[in-house]
């Protein structure tokens, strides 16, 4: 069964950077057949994928449009885990972030618990 | 890309009635359809894959059909734990996409 641990803080200052981190369990991080993802929640943006991190022979990502100049996400093998960062973050990016393990025809059946960040001086 | 519109955005509902959710796609995406559940402090749940294929361990009384650009979410006989916000979602191309949500509530 693949469980998804997250970790990071719950507040962080406008302009600084958003840093949380997904420990993978019953899975691998390299494995040929799975992404693993951060999609966030919000009242007013619902939920909204961020983009992802997969092994295929090499390493790939895929990012949204709407981050992508500020998200970087990285696998860290050594961990079994994978991380988000997001750059000189602003109130609106305040939501519930969630890491997702995508399997095949990319559904998103294991979640993790979220993290609530709130983006406040 | 591509945006997912779902209908209604809320209804409300007895217990044992038939409800219908519509998931319609800005373009045409195949069968590139799947189905969350999300109840109050709780991630999403997949229900349905691939439009119309049940995951395992969701009860029967869900099915999903279409295909193309027409998507819908059927209850055929709502349970007390139903009532909850449902999702649909794009996997035919990135940027993934999500509809807004249906809340269905208790009438």
């Amino acid at each position: 069964q693949v469980q998804l641990q997250q970790s990071g803080p719950g507040l962080v200052k406008p302009s600084q950077t958003l840093s949380l981190t997904c420990a993978i369990s019953g899975d691998s991080v390299s494995s040929n057949s799975a992404a693993w993802n951060w999609i966030r929640q919000s009242p007013s943006r619902g939920l909204e994928w961020l983009g992802r991190t997969y092994y295929r022979s090499k390493w790939y990502n895929d990012y949204a449009v709407s981050v992508k100049s500020r998200i970087t996400i990285n696998p860290d093998t050594s961990k079994n885990q994978f991380s988000l960062q997001l750059k000189s973050v602003t109130p609106e990016d305040t939501a519930l972030y969630y890491c997702v393990r995508e399997g095949t025809i990319s559904t998103f059946g294991y979640w993790g618990r979220g993290t609530l960040v709130t983006v406040s001086s | 890309d591509i945006q997912m519109t779902q209908s209604p955005s809320s209804l409300s509902a007895s217990v044992g009635d038939r409800v219908t959710i519509t998931c319609r796609a800005s373009q045409s995406i195949s069968s590139y359809v799947n189905w969350y559940q999300q109840k109050p402090g709780k991630a999403p749940n997949l229900l349905i894959y691939a439009a119309s294929s049940l995951q395992s361990g969701v009860p029967s009384r869900f099915s999903g059909s279409g295909s193309g650009t027409d998507f819908t979410l059927t209850i055929s006989s709502l349970q007390p734990e139903d009532f909850a916000t449902y999702y649909c979602q794009q996997s035919y191309t990135t940027p993934i996409a999500f509809g807004q949500g249906t809340r269905l509530e208790i009438k």
